[in-house]
């Protein structure tokens, strides 16, 4: 099974920062990966897909990049909306894995 | 506006059976090819199943295969997960996802989840 490790774990930051949130995978995947954010008790929403595409309706100040076994979230400035958790996902082989999440918290 | 929505989610006992559903609506239900993935309480997200648009081909997370079958009936508009053998490990909230990749597996819409919860 591929293995998705993202760092941190946890991060604490103020609103209009800019944050990253990287994700690592076991072995190559390509760009097949994908970004999700879940506020507490509601489903996961989608934000990027294969690495850097945007979803639709998803601000612009959300983006991603990466290829092969390296790759990173980044929200250019913090609204406060944004706190919440970030998963990171492979696409590239069954069985799908997530990342463990990434909680963003309010400083 | 495109809706899924779970059902059956319930309290039952470590080697019972349950059936969860997911009714979807707003979109071509037959075109997409559709997913299950669950969450733990306080944990993180885990895939579990997925199937084909036409149901040629299911997959399974190692952890529940020979124990759950998802299907679908394009007909009705619904899918489903057939869970026996429950244990405590399969607590969690189940959500229905639909898959929108031309590759496979990215998930743009998602059900509000349905609660599962094994115990004695």
């Amino acid at each position: 099974d591929i293995q998705m490790t993202q760092s941190p774990s946890s991060l604490s930051a103020a609103v209009g920062d800019r944050v990253t949130i990287t994700c690592r995978a076991s072995q190559t995947i390509n760009k097949y990966l994908n970004w999700y954010q879940q506020r507490p008790g509601k489903a996961p929403k989608l934000l990027i897909y294969v690495a850097s595409t945007l979803q639709s309706g998803v601000p612009a100040r959300f983006s991603g990049s990466g290829s092969g076994t390296d790759f990173t979230l980044t929200i250019s400035s913090l609204q406060p909306e944004d706190f919440a958790t970030y998963y990171c996902q492979q696409s590239s082989l069954t069985p799908i894995t997530f990342g463990q999440g990434t909680r963003l918290e309010i400083k | 506006e495109v809706q899924l929505v779970e059902s059956g989610g319930a309290l039952v006992k470590p080697g019972g059976s349950l059936i969860l559903s997911c009714a979807a609506s707003g979109f071509t239900f037959s075109r997409y090819d559709m997913d299950w993935v669950r969450q733990a309480p306080g944990k993180g997200l885990e895939w579990v199943a997925s199937i084909t648009s036409s149901s040629t081909y299911i997959h399974y997370a190692d952890s529940v295969r020979g124990r759950f079958t998802i299907s679908r009936d394009n007909a009705k508009n619904s899918l489903f997960l057939h869970m026996s053998s429950l244990r405590g490990e399969d607590t969690a909230v189940y959500y229905c996802a639909r898959d929108f990749g031309t590759n496979g597996y990215d998930f743009d819409y998602w059900g509000q989840g349905t609660l599962v919860t094994v115990s004695s």
